[in-house]
């Protein structure tokens, strides 16, 4: 079964530092997409970034990038000079092949980010 | 403006009154998606829609029922609500699911 692990439930770091946030995925597809969600406290879901599994280059939007890491199975999304607008959870997910040859998604439980001013 | 609608934003109801949630969204996307999100248990997706007239289960989808008759519309509908079916639920769309997904602003439902 496809499972997405995020190992810290809670993270706190001071402005202006990077962050980094953990994920580890398992799957045995050899074609899968992983994507980075914001959820700040308003509640709304926002898209970050997106890498696929045969992309050669780690995906990059702004100060969002991730730090793909096949081998390792590992996916972590570094946050360059972090903002206390950043405050929020953070989900990272999975696009996997069902048996059946459909896609459905995965979440992990999510890392909830506090910037400290 | 490209959007995800949901509607009742909030829904408190009794054990066992039918209930339809519904989700529309204006962008053409073939893929379509109910997750519902529980404290410590991040989303987890409940059904999807690759395109009209083709779903699968997700994760979670005892207790649920979709339906997709037309490409814009993948309402939610649970026949015979529980407590434990009490949850914050997100519709999503996407125009395959290896683009990013838009999000619905999400129903708060309580089953008492």
């Amino acid at each position: 079964a496809q499972k997405i692990t995020q190992t810290q439930p809670g993270m706190f770091v001071q402005e202006k530092e990077a962050v980094t946030l953990d994920c580890t995925y398992d799957t045995s597809d050899p074609s899968y997409g992983l994507f980075w969600y914001k959820q700040p406290s308003s509640g709304e879901m926002i898209f970050l970034i997106y890498q696929g599994s045969y992309d050669q280059q780690n995906a990059t939007e702004g100060r969002y990038s991730l730090n793909f890491q096949k081998a390792r199975k590992s996916a972590n999304l570094v946050i360059s000079a972090s903002q206390l607008g950043d405050s929020a959870m953070y989900f990272c997910a999975m696009r996997v092949l069902s048996n059946f040859g459909n896609e459905k998604l995965t979440f992990g439980t999510g890392t909830r980010l506090t910037i400290i001013p | 403006e490209a959007q995800v609608t949901q509607n009742p934003r909030y829904l408190i109801t009794v054990t066992g009154k039918k209930l339809t949630v519904t989700c529309s969204q204006n962008m053409n996307h073939e893929y379509m998606s109910w997750y519902r999100q529980d404290p410590g248990l991040g989303l987890r997706q409940i059904y999807y829609s690759m395109n009209v007239e083709v779903t699968d289960k997700g994760d979670v989808p005892e207790g649920y029922k979709v339906s997709r008759k037309e490409k814009r519309n993948f309402p939610l509908i649970l026949e015979s609500p529980s407590p434990n079916q009490t949850s914050l639920y997100f519709c999503a769309s996407s125009l395959t699911s290896v683009n990013e997904q838009y999000f619905g602003p999400g129903t708060r439902l309580t089953v008492t």
